[in-house]
């Protein structure tokens, strides 16, 4: 079992939606949570960074994490044929700080 | 201000060589990351280089290296190339110690043929 699930996609939905991407995780000492924007050929770009359980707003984002459910979701409002890209979840423990483990993607196309 | 800058941005090598590729942080950042990102794998973890030492680092083998230069910049070699190599190799810089996310730089293509 990976210790991040992500669901691939791809996830198409038109432009003005609300998207919701979502996360799992299996590791109880994670408590950094974090999610990154990947446009093709580009790097990964930080959207969100969030501590332990609860919300934060951003924008038309929103970051959302359920530490009893050891899930995490990204909202976004509005949605742009401009936020097409892979959304990447990341996370990592107060104990690891070096090592930042990754969801493997999800792949989101806005429709105009 | 100049984000993670790395070069070269594509490299074709042949089975069997040697890769080099090369990392400029943000200024001010002391910690810099490496991550190979295969097709439908994700990001893997690499290794991560602080104040000019290897802190740690995944699972890959041994010639997978790297350094860290006493201007932060980095260096990751890849020895004895094989074409499961064949990936987009990302480096990513924070302040020390692995504080915070990490701003990612634009990745090296490799292809090995």
């Amino acid at each position: 079992q990976k210790e991040v699930e992500q669901d691939p996609g791809p996830l198409s939905v038109p432009e003005g939606a609300i998207v919701s991407l979502n996360c799992t995780y299996s590791n109880s000492a994670f408590q950094y949570f974090m999610w990154y924007r990947q446009y093709s050929r580009k790097g990964p770009e930080l959207l969100m960074y969030t501590y332990s359980s609860g919300n934060k707003e951003d924008g038309r984002f929103t970051a959302q994490v359920d530490k009893s459910s050891k899930y995490i979701s990204l909202f976004i409002r509005d949605s742009q044929p401009s936020d097409s890209a892979t959304y990447l979840c990341a996370m990592r423990s107060q104990s690891s700080a070096s090592k930042i483990i990754f969801g493997s993607g999800t792949r989101l196309s806005i429709r105009p | 201000e100049a984000g993670v800058t790395q070069s070269p941005t594509h490299l074709i090598k042949t089975r069997g060589q040697q890769a080099t590729l090369r990392c400029s942080p943000i200024s001010g950042h002391t910690s810099v990351y490496w991550y190979q990102q295969a097709l439908g794998l994700g990001l893997q973890f690499l290794l991560w280089y602080d104040e000019g030492e290897e802190r740690n680092r995944g699972n890959f083998p041994p010639r997978f290296s790297g350094r860290q230069f006493p201007n932060y910049s980095s260096e990751l070699n890849v020895n004895a190339l094989e074409l499961e190599d064949s990936a987009l190799y990302l480096c990513a810089s924070s302040l020390g110690r692995g504080s915070g996310g990490y701003t990612f730089g634009s990745g090296t293509r490799l292809t090995v043929v």
